[in-house]
């Protein structure tokens, strides 16, 4: 079945330090695929997505790759701020069906 | 435009006693789904509504978990007798498409319940 994999955290840089939260799937299909944020306090909140081979997300700075040969979605960003602090979760969604499956998040810690 | 709101935010309960969680989506949105994140673990899929009626409840862990969606509007989730290992935070999505290429998934903010 679908299944997600990101790597374990917590992460903590310092501010404006470069981050890589790495992200890699296995799906049947062609599945879309989406990085989800959740502030402290706060609900999950869709950060970025790509719906095909080789497309770029980006929001707030964040960006993410679909790479379908090496199955992998990995979340960059070139200066991270301490408002970024949140837990990230790497997931998909196979258009059979209307399910997000998650990875289990990390936890960024950003540090002034 | 309001967004997915869930109650309570949080709740504290005894094993063996019962909770009931409520979400209402984001109005028109027919799709709605329930998913629980155990502490440290992935958010996993509990089941999906369209409308009314349950699409998939393949993810929903045992019978002690009942969900509906009466008139396809809120939805409740009830947890009867509540159990130690039911203990997470709860969330809940709606969204607008049915089977579409970019359909976006609004979550709310979850219900953290915890069985002591």
């Amino acid at each position: 079945g679908n299944s997600v994999t990101q790597m374990e955290g917590p992460v903590t840089l310092s501010e404006e330090a470069f981050l890589t939260i790495n992200c890699t799937y296995t799906a049947t299909g062609y599945p879309s695929l989406f990085w989800y944020v959740q502030y402290p306090g706060e609900g999950l909140q869709l950060l970025l997505k790509a719906t095909k081979a080789d497309d770029k997300g980006s929001n707030k700075g964040f960006e993410a790759t679909y790479r379908k040969e090496t199955t992998s979605f990995h979340l960059e960003k070139g200066s991270v701020q301490v408002s970024d602090s949140a837990v990230y979760f790497c997931a998909l969604s196979d258009l059979r069906d209307d399910k997000i499956i998650f990875g289990k998040g990390t936890r960024l810690h950003i540090l002034p | 435009e309001a967004g997915v709101t869930q109650f309570p935010s949080h709740s504290v309960i005894e094993k063996g006693q019962t909770v009931t969680l409520r979400c209402d989506p984001i109005s028109g949105h027919d799709n709605l789904y329930w998913y629980r994140r155990v502490m440290g673990k992935e958010i996993k899929f509990l089941l999906h509504f369209v409308k009314e009626s349950k699409q998939d409840e393949s993810g929903m862990p045992n019978n002690r978990f009942l969900a509906e969606r009466t008139g396809g509007t809120y939805s409740t989730l009830k947890v009867q007798p509540a159990e130690l290992e039911d203990s997470g935070v709860y969330f809940c999505a709606s969204s607008q498409a049915f089977r579409g290429l970019n359909t976006e998934a609004f979550f709310g903010q979850g219900t953290r319940l915890t069985v002591v």
